[in-house]
Formats: structure tokens, sequence, C-alpha cells
């Protein structure tokens, strides 16, 4: 069955240092992947998306994520987080008939 | 270009009354989701509509429906409440054209509370 894993609840890091949010998918095929950002009372926001083609994706915010097929894994990465970067982050993967499957979220907490 | 409206942001209900909940979608998107977030839960998907046409439903009971219109908002509705139903419900638009719903463009949310 299709799945999204986001193994971490919360990460603290300390702004300025780097980020990796972790996100393991199960998916028969090539899936579609996204990270989602939702800060406090707000909806979601897409940062970056996978469709097919080059494995490294840009997104917004300097946040970027690196598909590996053999890791069944799409792990965002952001080399120097902002305190505004305190957020909680969705993976999603799909399609899965018309909807996507997300992650439980990793909530990030800033240090200043 | 306006993004996705949804209406109420906030709603408190008691249990037993039914809500009904209104997301307007991106101009030219044509599917409209929604899903259920809640702390324990995450986001869980509803259902999905395009061309007024429900293409998926999520394992919610029946209590649960929606439709679309033919202007492409949506409405859903929640009959005899329980308090388990509490949560932030969110909308969600995209082109929808093809084999999949695409790109998921979200609105802030309503936020509903079941005393």
């Amino acid at each position: 069955a299709q799945s999204v894993t986001q193994p971490d609840i919360h990460i603290t890091v300390s702004e300025g240092a780097s980020l990796e949010l972790r996100c393991n998918y199960s998916y028969g095929a090539t899936p579609y992947l996204f990270w989602y950002v939702q800060s406090p009372g707000q909806g979601l926001q897409l940062l970056l998306k996978y469709f097919s083609g080059d494995t490294l994706v840009q997104g917004i915010k300097g946040f970027e994520a690196e598909f590996k097929r053999s890791q069944s894994s799409f792990n965002l990465r952001k080399p120097s987080v902002h305190w505004s970067d305190a957020a909680e982050y969705f993976c999603a993967v799909g399609p899965v008939g018309y909807k996507y499957i997300f992650g439980t979220g990793t909530r990030l907490k800033v240090l200043a | 270009k306006a993004g996705v409206t949804q209406t109420p942001r906030y709603l408190i209900k008691t249990r037993g009354q039914q809500v009904t909940l209104s997301c307007s979608p991106i101009s030219g998107h044509r599917s409209v989701s929604w899903y259920q977030q809640t702390p324990g839960q995450g986001l869980q998907f509803l259902f999905e509509y395009f061309s007024e046409t429900q293409r998926n439903k999520g394992n919610f009971p029946g209590r649960f429906s929606g439709r679309q219109f033919s202007n492409s908002r949506s409405e859903m509705n929640v009959s005899t409440l329980e308090l388990g139903d509490s949560a932030l419900y969110l909308c969600a638009s995209s082109w929808g054209q093809g084999a999949n719903t695409g790109e998921l463009f979200f609105g802030e949310g309503s936020r509903l509370t079941v005393l």
C-alpha cells in the first residue's frame, strides 16, 4: 500500500545551522512528491515538487530536496535556517486515485 | 490571482448539529479536494471533485458529504456532529486535468470546534 513516513516528529536546530527533514515513501511506480510548509493557523504552502527529470529539486525560501529512488526517499534540506522557518513541514506522495497521501508532519523549532 | 478561499475560518458547533463549509478554488481550477487535519491523524483525505463529479472518496462515514457547483466552488457538509469531528478542514484546488489532480493549492482552512 502507498504510504509516507516522516520519522522525525520534532526537530530543533539553531538559527544558521543546516537542516535536513526526512521523508520515506512506499509507492508502486515513480511518484509525484511534494513538500509543504504550514505556519500556525495557516493552510499549507508548497515548497517544492518532483514530477520527473532532475532528482535534485529547488524550491522557494532556499529549500531543496533530492529524490532517491533506491532509498525511496525525498529529503528536504536547507543550508542555513532562519528563525522564520519555524513551522510544520509535510511530505506528500501520489497520485493515488486523485488524492495525495501526506506524512504526519515534522515540527521545526529554530533557536535564536 | 486570488488564492483558494475558505469560509468560515472559525466556527463552533455543538454535538448533533450539522455544518457546511465552503471553498472557492483558484480561478480556472476545476478540481477541489478536501482534507481533515487533526493533531493525531495528520491530513486525511475526505473527497475530490472535478467538474461536479466526485472522483474519489476517503474512508469517512456517510455523515461527511460534499458537492461541487458548475463554477467549481465546493461545499462539504458534516451532519450529526461528534466531538471527534473537531479539526481543521482544508480545501485544495488544482487544474485536475488528466489522470491525476496535479499540484495542490491549499486554502487557510476552516477550524471547526465541536462542544
